[in-house]
């Protein structure tokens, strides 16, 4: 089945300890991104990738870092995370987003205390 | 300013009516335009996307348009309970493909 893998489904962490949410696509998509979505705001894009070692910023990159080592992955990783990243973290991966829009994986949501 | 604008609602409809969600723009520059469907606890699904201005259809889903405006819509006729959500709508440049920008989303709730 054609998916976007995300782990875990849902974090709780202390304020200032390191964790990585791992995204995981099998569609052989050279795009991916990822989103946060907070009430109110919707989903704003924290980071994205065309390809293989070619990431870019977002609209929200603060606090926020990721890597594209192997096409199928695009981890997400918070060095030392804040309550304000309390957050629903999506996925996504796509061919050609303009043309296809993005698929999302499930979401991972986090809360930091 | 976000760049994409949405109405949050709640929109509560009869079973049976039509739907009508609504973005507006401010950049220019956005060509593409999507339709997302966002049922609770799941991720974005795509809808609808379209490139020019003027209406898409796909069964019961319209898409609509209008550059000169900055406008763009989605019509839901013989609208359903399942057809309750939230719907977001998105656009982007053909400079950055990566950089989909999405509205707030619009909470649609159908009533039997």
């Amino acid at each position: 089945e054609a998916q976007v893998t995300q782990n875990p489904r849902y974090l709780i962490t202390v304020t200032g300890k390191k964790l990585t949410v791992t995204c995981s696509q099998n569609m052989n998509h050279e795009y991916m991104s990822w989103y946060r979505q907070d009430p109110g705001l919707g989903l704003r894009q924290i980071y994205y990738s065309m390809n293989v070692e070619v990431t870019d910023k977002g609209d929200v990159p603060e606090g926020y870092k990721v890597s594209r080592k192997e096409k199928r992955n695009f981890p997400l990783i918070l060095e030392s995370p804040s309550p304000n990243q309390t957050s629903l973290y999506f996925c996504a991966s796509s061919f050609l987003p303009g043309n296809y829009g993005y698929t999302f994986g499930s979401g991972t949501r986090l809360t930091v205390v | 300013q976000k760049e994409v604008e949405q109405d949050p609602g709640p929109l509560s409809v009869p079973e049976g009516a039509i739907v009508s969600l609504n973005c507006t723009y401010s950049n220019s520059a956005f060509q593409y335009f999507m339709w997302y469907r966002q049922y609770s606890r799941k991720g974005p699904e795509l809808l609808m996307y379209t490139y020019s201005s003027g209406n898409k259809e796909d069964g019961r889903f319209t898409a609509q348009v209008d550059k000169s405006s900055k406008y763009i819509s989605l019509f839901i006729r013989d609208s359903q309970p399942s057809d309750s959500a939230t719907y977001l709508c998105a656009t982007v440049t053909t400079d950055s493909w990566g950089k989909l920008q999405f509205g707030a989303g619009t909470q649609v709730v159908v009533t039997p």
